[in-house]
């Protein structure tokens, strides 16, 4: 158990809904990655937060959003979604979000958009 | 545009056997290299890392060796276990305070008896 804790585990939904994903990271880490596994994609990174304020965004689709709160917990919103949309989401945390931090990842949300 | 390649995309290894996996990149901006290990139904589990101002790191099992002139680095698993079975990704990330994990595409190992 990492001790990053993400919900739902499970997520079926329909082309053109919004759904929200949330993440809360390990106690004590500042920092919040968001990653996309898909079959034809791959593990990709999608953005990152740092106590709060983004601090690196990678690809992620416009139709895609993000925010850390003061808790430190995160969310992603997914909208307009299509059935590519269809992945594991995986949350991670690490405690300063320096490129050597080791980077704690969650068990994933499986998304699926029918 | 795959910054990191990694091959072979599949290895069946018998236990007790080396694994070797392989990873390559482009981006002189990577200043370390993690490799990450992830079960099904599973997040991916950091592994072993290396910077690139050392050509080899051992972590019981597990060695990774760098070629910085190259840009290539691989992972080798002495021994292999049954328990070993698993997808293996190595990674990259750029110095600076951000953390952008690049990652290979991924090997799935298995190990059998």
């Amino acid at each position: 158990d990492s001790g990053v804790t993400q919900t739902p585990k499970h997520l079926i939904t329909a082309t053109g809904q919004r759904v929200t994903l949330r993440c809360s990271p390990r106690s004590g880490d500042l920092s919040v990655y968001w990653y996309q596994q898909s079959l034809d994609q791959g593990l990709q990174f999608l953005i990152q937060y740092y106590n709060g304020e983004e601090r690196a965004k990678g690809n992620i689709l416009e139709r895609f959003s993000a925010q850390q709160f003061p808790d430190l917990h995160s969310e992603l919103n997914l909208s307009s979604l299509e059935l590519g949309d269809s992945a594991l989401y995986f949350c991670a945390s690490s405690s300063q979000g320096l490129a050597y931090n080791e980077q704690f990842f969650g068990p994933g949300t499986r998304l699926t958009v029918l | 545009q795959q910054q990191v390649k990694q091959s072979p995309q599949s290895l069946i290894v018998q236990k007790g056997g080396i694994s070797i996996i392989n990873c390559a990149y482009e981006n002189t901006a990577f200043d370390y290299f993690p490799w990450y290990q992830q079960f099904p139904g599973k997040g991916p589990a950091l592994l072993i890392a290396i910077r690139p101002d050392v050509s080899e790191k051992k972590e019981g099992r597990f060695t990774i060796s760098f070629n910085k002139s190259a840009k290539q680095f691989s992972l080798h698993i002495m021994d292999s276990q049954p328990g070993d079975s698993a997808t293996y990704f190595c990674a990259a990330i750029p110095a600076g305070t951000a953390s952008k994990l690049t990652f290979g595409t991924g090997t799935r190992l298995q190990v059998t008896l």
